[in-house]
């Protein structure tokens, strides 16, 4: 099993639609969690960082189950400009490297 | 504040030579990742610099290398060239004595090998 997996899509959605991404993680001592927005031939930028109660930034939600391992972001009111690949990110922390999901490919048309 | 900076952003090198890639992280900053990623494909963790020193490596052939050096910049250098090292190649920065281990991206530097 990958150490953090993710369902690649694309997801394709309307302009306003919810949508939702989970990232599920095999290591139970994993310590930090993040989801991080890449677009097409650019770096990956810090989305928003995920916390143990779950936190909101504007449309975006993120949620952490650490009983199921997984993490989940919510997009509400979906823009054309959300369109991006969405990459979950786990760190063990201290000595241990950050390990990054494959991506999920959302693609928001008008 | 300035952010990671990478360079150079274009390379293009043909197959058996040598490519060397620079990156200065965030001031402040003392830990750099490099990340390989391939068109398409996900992040492949490359190599570790923390303190001057190779904290871990990925699974990567001992031709691809770097260094830290004492202002924290680092250099990945990628020797006897494939075709198959064409990527974009990442440096990330993070501050390690600061919560989170939130890390930071430059612009990457794309390696074509032809």
């Amino acid at each position: 099993r990958k150490e953090v997996e993710q369902d690649p899509g694309p997801f394709n959605v309307p302009e306003g639609a919810t949508v939702a991404f989970n990232c599920t993680y095999s290591n139970s001592a994993s310590q930090s969690f993040f989801w991080y927005r890449q677009d097409c031939r650019k770096e990956p930028k810090l989305l928003m960082s995920v916390y143990s109660s779950g936190n909101e930034d504007g449309r975006f939600t993120a949620q952490l189950n650490r009983a199921s391992q997984y993490i989940s972001l919510l997009i509400r009111d979906s823009k054309l400009s959300d369109s991006a690949t969405y990459l979950c990110v786990v760190s063990r922390g201290g000595s241990y490297i950050p390990t990054f999901g494959r991506g999920t490919s959302l693609i928001v048309h008008p | 504040e300035a952010g990671v900076t990478q360079s150079p952003t274009h390379l293009i090198k043909t197959r058996g030579q040598q490519a060397t890639l620079r990156c200065s992280p965030i001031s402040g900053h003392t830990s750099v990742y490099w990340y390989q990623q391939a068109l398409g494909l996900g992040l492949q963790f490359l190599l570790w610099y923390d303190e001057g020193e190779e904290r871990n490596r990925g699974n990567f052939p001992p031709r691809f290398s770097g260094r830290q050096f004492p202002n924290y910049s680092s250099e990945l250098n990628v020797n006897a060239l494939e075709l198959e090292d064409s990527a974009l190649y990442l440096c990330a920065s993070y501050n390690r004595g600061y919560s989170g281990n939130t890390i930071y991206f430059g612009e990457g530097s794309w390696l074509t090998v032809v």
